[in-house]
């Protein structure tokens, strides 16, 4: 099946630092990703639809210039957490939805990314 | 505010049985309905996905649909301790196209040898 890389799969951080999150399409063209969050025993919250050059859309309550998302290219789209706080340290997920396809179940996971924020 | 609720759990099972996993949705318009599986620190694995009322086999597993009853149930025969995991129930919400989904907390399973 299609291959959603996403990198670092761990980071920790001091508080006040930015922290950017790669996920990318690596046998197919992605023109729609996401961002989800996920905390402890909670879950997978959508933070943003991101369309392959156009600006994300991000959904009620996530602050878009905290988290900034670029998607520069159809294999790929980069989640940045800037000035993160301890309250941010939670699971990261990305998710690739395949061009050519008109249902979810081509819908593919990246493998997370665990931030912890000191 | 559209809501998709499992039982938490964790719900235990002997090996060999059948685990039966349940899910509601709030938005009566949904169309598609899919389970994932979550290994604990990894990403979700899709499971089964179903569109249509009734029932939907694939190996192990049967996804079954009541839109009625607005109810989307997966069951796990022949339970393995390798399926001890959490599933996950996700709502395509927002109709066709819109590739948005909206996930239940998950429900743990565990298999016991």
């Amino acid at each position: 099946g299609a291959v959603v890389s996403q990198h670092p799969s761990r980071v920790i951080c001091k508080s006040g630092t930015s922290v950017k999150i790669e996920c990318r399409s690596l046998d197919f063209q992605a023109t729609t990703m996401f961002w989800y969050r996920q905390f402890p025993k909670q879950s997978l919250m959508l933070m943003a639809t991101s369309n392959e050059g156009s600006k994300a859309t991000y959904e009620q309550g996530v602050e878009k210039d905290k988290f900034l998302i670029n998607h520069a290219s159809l294999t790929l789209s980069t989640l940045t957490v800037t000035s993160a706080h301890p309250e941010d340290s939670s699971f990261y997920i990305c998710s690739a939805r395949e061009i050519r396809t008109a249902t979810n179940e081509k819908l593919f996971f990246g493998s997370g990314t665990q931030l912890s924020v000191l | 505010q559209k809501e998709v609720e499992q039982n938490s759990g964790p719900l235990s099972v002997p090996e060999g049985a059948i685990a039966s996993l349940n899910c509601t949705y709030s938005d009566r318009g949904s169309q598609s309905f899919f389970w994932y599986r979550q290994y604990s620190g990894k990403s979700p694995e899709l499971i089964m996905f179903i569109y249509s009322n009734g029932d939907k086999e694939d190996g192990r597993f049967t996804a079954q649909l009541n839109k009625a009853s607005q109810y989307v149930s997966l069951l796990i025969r022949d339970s393995q301790p390798s399926d001890s995991a959490t599933y996950l129930c996700a709502v395509n919400m927002r109709g066709a196209g819109s590739y948005q989904l909206t996930f239940g907390k998950g429900t743990k399973l565990s298999v016991i040898p």
